[in-house]
């Protein structure tokens, strides 16, 4: 019984170049979220997707960022030309429902801008 | 806005008793939910307090009070490996689980 898995678990970017950060959910959940963890730092929301749809995507930035949960396939966070301040762990969680009290995170992608 | 308060630090030495406050203000809000970090780690579920009152799982216990939008995870008999960075989360109103900043627990011999 599989958990959340995120991959790659390091990434490493060139400034300009873009990132694709893909999260394959809990089976059987259809709800996910991404976090963006910063060093010595909390979880910062950044987007609630459920399959085909996004519900919320408040703590996203506006540009270069975008997300989707296709009906078949993992989840990707994609960033598009990456800065330096982009550097983060990036984490992915999974819920059943939308009303979730445990939430299920992966191992998470540690995305180096270089 | 959202926000959620927790102290940054926390030494405690092992076997004894630690309690970690979180303060918490949120625009709806349905419960609060506590999270330990190994570093490097994925966050890992602790608990979950929908009501007020106390919530005990083996070692670990965790209080709500909504009236005070407050809450503290209470971690007894420490062991090493607790040493940990702890955050509390609050669900919101919005389906969305807000984390708090974190509290980083340092269990010395």
């Amino acid at each position: 019984n599989a958990g959340v898995m995120q991959n790659p678990r390091h990434l490493v970017r060139r400034r300009g170049q873009e990132a694709r950060l893909r999260c394959s959910p809990v089976k059987g959940h259809s709800h996910v979220y991404w976090y963006r963890q910063l060093p010595e730092e909390g979880l910062k929301f950044m987007v609630y997707l459920q399959k085909e749809n996004i519900i919320d995507e408040s703590g996203m930035p506006k540009e270069r960022f975008s997300a989707e949960f296709p009906k078949e396939g993992p989840s990707i966070l994609r960033i598009q030309q990456v800065v330096r301040g982009d550097s983060a762990a990036y984490f992915c969680a999974s819920s059943p429902d939308s009303r979730y009290t445990e939430a299920f995170f992966g191992q998470g992608t540690r995305l180096t801008v270089v | 806005g959202q926000s959620l308060e927790q102290p940054s630090e926390v030494t405690a030495v092992e076997g004894a008793i630690v309690q970690i406050n979180c303060t918490y203000q949120t625009s709806g809000f349905y419960g609060l939910s506590w999270y330990q970090q190994h570093d490097g780690g994925a966050p890992t579920f602790l608990s979950y307090n929908a009501l007020d009152g106390l919530e005990e799982t083996g070692r670990f216990s965790s209080f709500l009070s909504r009236s005070d939008s407050y809450g503290y995870l209470l971690l007894q008999e420490l062991q090493m490996k607790d040493s940990a960075s702890y955050f509390c989360a609050a669900l919101t109103g919005a389906n969305n689980l807000f984390f708090g900043t974190g509290t980083r627990l340092t269990v010395i011999p």
